[in-house]
């Protein structure tokens, strides 16, 4: 059964202080692995996607990595906006993304 | 803005009752996706439709029923409801049929009382 696994659950930071977030997975058939922000009431917003291990993205002060099982996603000096809950989707062989309970990260001034 | 439109942002219905949500994919996606998101479970796949056809199935239930249309924009039917169906359910759109970045409307948050 395919499966995603993202800790920790909730992460508090204070602005400057990097971390990184961790997203585990056995997904049969892998078809990428993507990354999304969410914040409350809206839809998750596309950041990244990685299609192989090695493969890095960056954006602004986000880096995300891949390896075969599992995905990081880098935080550099947060900001206060940079507080949202971070997704993790593997791509399954069915054509569909396969969620995480994500990360909920606040970012303290 | 993602170009995802859903209708309506807010239904409050009673149980037992049917509703349809409704979702207009970004102009030139082909792939429309339905999720259902509650604060226990995180986002649950449901459905997908590739081009006015099924594609892919997941945990949706037998009440829920969904189709999309020859413009392309999609309908998530919901019956005899219950309070555990209280969630937010998001359609998200994408160009292929296969998985790549999906873009995700804003969501319908349903209560069932």
């Amino acid at each position: 059964e395919d499966q995603v696994t993202q800790s920790p659950e909730a992460l508090r930071l204070q602005e400057g202080e990097s971390s990184s977030l961790n997203c585990s997975y056995t997904v049969s058939g892998l078809r990428g692995l993507f990354w999304y922000r969410q914040d409350p009431g809206k839809g998750p917003e596309f950041l990244f996607t990685l299609y192989s291990a090695g493969e890095e993205k960056e954006k602004e002060r986000l880096k995300a990595t891949l390896t075969k099982k599992e995905s990081f996603l880098h935080i550099t000096a947060p900001k206060p906006e940079d507080s949202a809950t971070y997704l993790c989707a593997p791509g399954g062989s069915q054509g569909n993304l396969i969620f995480g309970k994500g990360t909920k990260l606040s970012v303290k001034p | 803005d993602s170009g995802v439109t859903q209708t309506p942002k807010h239904l409050i219905t009673a149980t037992g009752q049917r509703v349809t949500l409704r979702c207009s994919p970004r102009s030139g996606d082909l792939s429309v996706y339905w999720y259902q998101q509650s604060l226990d479970q995180g986002l649950q796949f449901l459905i997908q439709y590739y081009n006015g056809e099924e594609r892919a199935k997941g945990n949706i239930l037998e009440r829920f029923s969904a189709q999309q249309f020859p413009d392309l924009h999609s309908e998530l039917n919901l019956s005899s409801l219950e309070l555990g169906d209280s969630a937010l359910y998001f359609c998200a759109s994408s160009v292929e049929r296969l998985p790549g970045p999906l873009h995700f409307g804003n969501g319908t948050r349903l209560t069932v009382t």
